[in-house]
């Protein structure tokens, strides 16, 4: 069975603080893809980033980075020097097989506070 | 820009009334679905279709049934709505899993 946790429910940093967002994954399947969403307070669901199972460099992307070990099955997100615009809810996404389904975590709310 | 539309955000309805949920992308894409966010629980998925006329049950199926007459519409029906499933409706389409998701549509089942 195919499965994404996000053990933290609820995280709440004070802004310029580092937070990293954990995600763990389980599938049986050798190609998958895994996928960070951002939920603002305006519902929309905005894509981050997409890696494939074969590619575990680690990726920077401005304030965000990621760093996703097979070992451990885990693909955990990292905002360095928070601010309240990154206060939202996280999900984290694995998808793979032929149907294109993603099955999300359940996803954490970050709160950054001034 | 590519879109998917999500025909209502808000919605109001008396339990045991029959309730469409319309979405439409513009993107031609073959893969559409359907899931329902609640907190605590992430978003599930409901149905999903890669093509038009097919459907196939995601993971909480029961209480919903779809159509998918054109390829760029994919409809939600909550056949007699009752107030478990007052929650998030996320439509999205796709193609080789890069995923455009609608604005959600928040049901309210009075």
């Amino acid at each position: 069975a195919q499965k994404v946790t996000q053990a933290q429910t609820e995280i709440s940093v004070v802004e310029k603080e580092d937070v990293t967002l954990d995600c763990v994954y389980e599938t049986r399947d050798t190609t998958y893809y895994l996928f960070w969403y951002k939920q603002p307070p305006s519902g929309e669901l905005v894509f981050l980033i997409r890696r494939n199972s074969f590619d575990e460099q680690n990726e920077i992307s401005g304030r965000y980075s990621w760093n996703f070990q097979k070992s451990t099955s885990s693909f955990n997100f990292t905002i360095t020097a928070s601010q309240v615009v990154d206060s939202a809810v996280y999900f984290c996404a694995l998808g793979s097989g032929n149907t294109g389904k993603l099955i999300f975590g359940q996803g954490t709310t970050l709160q950054v506070k001034p | 820009d590519v879109k998917v539309t999500q025909s209502s955000r808000y919605l109001v309805k008396r339990t045991g009334e029959k309730v469409f949920l319309e979405c439409v992308q513009d993107m031609d894409h073959e893969n559409m679905f359907w899931y329902r966010q609640d907190p605590g629980l992430g978003l599930r998925l409901i149905y999903f279709s890669y093509d038009v006329k097919m459907k196939e049950k995601g993971d909480i199926p029961e209480g919903y049934s779809v159509s998918r007459e054109k390829k760029e519409r994919f409809s939600l029906i909550l056949e007699s709505a009752s107030t478990n499933q007052t929650s998030m409706y996320l439509c999205a389409s796709s193609w080789d899993f890069r995923y455009t998701f609608g604005s959600g549509t928040r049901l309210t089942v009075v």
